[in-house]
């Protein structure tokens, strides 16, 4: 059976700093893995996805992440983060059932 | 191009009484998913369309909970009767599978059902 487990509920951060955002996932076949933001009364909408090649890969908005298949993790980072960018981040990963499974999520607040 | 829409946006009714929500996929979306996201949680699949046969609703409730997608487009997930551990958000995503299993889901803005 998959899982993903995002270890920080909440993050903040200061305008203009760097962040990470954790997910790991547990899985016995190939996966496929995604990012996802969800802001406030909004749907969820695709920030990047790992489905394979390069293990570093950039989204939008800025943001990247990078696959690591030893340490079955695939973090979220930016550089320099704004105020736009406070919301709620979801992990997800398929192994090619066409299912989901998303992580609890990480509540990111970006401070002034 | 016009997203994924879903009405209504908010609803609120008394327990035991039964409530539908509506979802319109992006034009040529084939797959079409139903997802129930319950506070503090990642949303997790109901119901997945495949145009319009149900190829996996292993995750939903069928003594309350039933879909339908007519003609492979539109659909509408309905409860009947509500229970008050149905308050959630449900949401509903699109995505054309013509790539394989990692076609991107398109999201739309979900409903937010509470049940009193």
């Amino acid at each position: 059976a998959q899982s993903v487990t995002q270890l920080d509920s909440q993050v903040p951060v200061f305008e203009e700093a760097p962040v990470e955002l954790r997910c790991n996932y547990s899985s016995s076949v190939s996966v496929y893995l995604f990012w996802y933001v969800q802001y406030p009364n909004q749907g969820l909408q695709l920030l990047l996805k790992y489905l394979s090649g390069s293990t570093l890969v950039k989204g939008i908005n800025g943001f990247e992440a990078e696959f690591n298949k030893s340490q079955t993790s695939f973090h979220l980072r930016k550089p320099s983060v704004h105020i736009s960018d406070t919301a709620e981040y979801f992990c997800a990963v398929s192994s090619g059932t066409y299912k989901y499974i998303f992580g609890t999520g990480t509540r990111l607040k970006v401070l002034a | 191009e016009a997203g994924v829409v879903q009405s209504p946006r908010y609803k609120i009714i008394e327990k035991k009484q039964p409530v539908a929500f509506w979802c319109n996929p992006i034009s040529g979306h084939n797959t079409l998913y139903w997802y129930l996201q319950n506070l503090g949680q990642g949303p997790e699949l109901l119901i997945r369309y495949e145009n319009e046969e149900a190829v996996d609703d292993s995750q939903l409730p069928k003594d309350r909970f039933s879909a339908e997608r007519l003609k492979g487009v539109d659909s509408t997930l309905k409860i009947q009767p509500a229970e008050l551990g149905d308050s959630a958000v449900y949401l509903c995503a699109s995505s054309y599978s013509g790539t394989g299993f990692a076609d991107t889901q398109y999201f739309g803005p979900g409903t937010r059902l509470t049940v009193l």
